[in-house]
């Protein structure tokens, strides 16, 4: 059964840089069906779609993200990873990780979820 | 882009059926049959309840049901159970290689 779990620091200083690994087991990161995804959830607040990555590396960012966002792969950790730099207060959120289908872009499983707190 | 529309709140009691819309545009619900739907307990990861629009995941219960018509797409749960009280989202990929969630539903069992 795929898990993902979500680790990192949680509490980043504002402007500098949020950095967060997801580590899949029990199957192996390097499929050609699925994209691994990041999403995150503001206190109190909805679902936003930060991006996705394939194996190889390639990927989709959400546009109003974009510059500010770099994804990344580690096959040999069976591994992906998210950096959110230059980070304020409205990045506060529980950022999840998931397996995205790449036909459909669903998403599952999904990672239990991290709060990141950004405060000085 | 901007999140899909969902009504903030949806109540029912057991055993009734409810519906949750999402609205979009031609260019992510309308366009492509993309729908996902996702149930979140509170402080709990959101779990898969319907993709592709009306598919279900192996596990879930046929009381979820998932349509669309032209930029709307709905959630259908029948036979409203007390476990089912949790919020919902729905999720649509927008073309360009994109992806919109709704704004969430707080479903409410009497």
């Amino acid at each position: 059964q795929l898990q993902l779990q979500e680790s990192g620091p949680g509490l980043v200083k504002p402007s500098e840089t949020l950095s967060l690994t997801c580590t899949v087991s029990g199957g192996s990161i390097r499929n050609n069906t699925f994209y691994w995804g990041w999403i995150r959830q503001p206190p109190g607040k909805g679902l936003e779609w930060i991006g996705n990555i394939f194996y190889s590396g390639s990927g989709y960012y959400n546009p109003s993200l974009k510059s500010r966002v770099t994804l990344s792969v580690d096959t040999s950790k069976n591994q992906f990873s998210l950096r959110l730099n230059s980070v304020t207060a409205a990045d506060t959120a529980v950022y999840y990780c998931a397996r995205q289908f790449w036909a459909g872009w669903w998403f599952d499983p999904w990672g239990q979820g991290t709060l990141v707190i950004v405060s000085s | 882009q901007s999140a899909l529309t969902q009504p903030a709140s949806v109540s029912g009691s057991p055993g009734q059926s409810i519906t949750i819309s999402c609205t979009g545009t031609s260019s992510d619900v309308g366009g492509y049959n993309y729908v996902s739907w996702y149930q979140q307990h509170p402080g709990k990861a959101p779990k898969l309840m319907i993709y592709d629009v009306s598919h279900r995941p192996s596990g879930i219960s046929n009381r979820f049901s998932g349509s669309k018509s032209g930029n709307t797409a709905s959630l259908t749960i029948s036979g409203l159970q007390p476990e089912d009280e949790a919020d919902y989202y729905c999720s649509s990929y927008t073309g360009l290689s994109t992806l919109v969630f709704g704004t969430g539903t707080m479903v409410t069992v009497l």
